[in-house]
């Protein structure tokens, strides 16, 4: 059974540009989530989405967005990018919704900001 | 509010050693889950285990064993008989309600990164 898939591995991008990254949960997974991690801060939940809805959503300003398809891909999009933006962003899927199921994580997109 | 906290940031241990991770959460749900993962240098988050708020049973994986006590709010992580490839950062987590009131959210402790030497 395929993991978490997300694309791309690697990204640079200069302040003030748009990023959007990819995330192709588990077989039969509809819950996909995202989270930043960084040195600073360690890892914060930003959203998740569950049959094409935002669910929950974590303390991140509007420049974060995403969405799922309904095939339970999901996508990030960070606009007018910031040094600050730079992290690692992690996706995660679980069968549903509601955080009381283990997480499954994929390895992640390393944003670099210049 | 939630927060989760490992006091420890790092442990360096040599292999053989048993080696326990502090977590203390704090919660004013009254049901709640409690989870540990693992992130290798590869970066993938993976998970190892899940508690919730009525289950106080200590349980043991092969050489991993977890002790969940509400009275002090802590879930420690024992790796008994160390060896090089648990060297990884591990992270405590607690689900429940976000910061924002904006619904359920995995809060996640800073992590404590092991360093298991030969």
């Amino acid at each position: 059974k395929a993991g978490v898939t997300q694309t791309p591995r690697y990204l640079i991008k200069t302040r003030g540009q748009q990023v959007t990254l990819s995330c192709s949960p588990i077989s039969g997974h509809r819950s996909v989530s995202w989270y930043q991690q960084t040195p600073g801060q360690g890892l914060q939940f930003l959203f998740e989405y569950f049959s094409e809805t935002q669910r929950n959503k974590g303390n991140f300003p509007g420049r974060f967005s995403g969405r799922q398809f309904s095939n339970s891909r999901s996508e990030m999009n960070v606009s007018t990018l910031e040094l600050g933006d730079s992290a690692l962003y992690l996706c995660a899927s679980s069968p549903v919704s509601g955080f009381y199921q283990p997480q499954h994580f994929g390895d992640g997109t390393r944003l670099s900001i210049l | 509010a939630q927060k989760v906290t490992q006091a420890q940031t790092e442990i360096s241990v040599v292999e053989k050693e048993d080696v326990t991770l502090d977590c203390v959460y704090e919660t004013r749900d009254t049901t709640y889950y409690l989870f540990w993962y693992k992130q290798p240098p590869s970066g993938e988050l993976v998970f190892l285990i899940r508690r919730n708020s009525f289950d106080e049973q200590n349980e043991i994986s092969g050489r991993y064993s977890w002790n969940f006590q509400k009275s002090t709010s802590s879930f420690n992580f024992t790796i008994t008989a160390s060896q090089v490839v648990d060297s990884a950062v591990y992270f405590c987590a607690l689900s429940g309600i976000t910061y924002s009131n904006s619904g359920y959210a995995l809060n996640f402790g800073k992590g404590t990164s092991l360093l298991v030497t030969p």
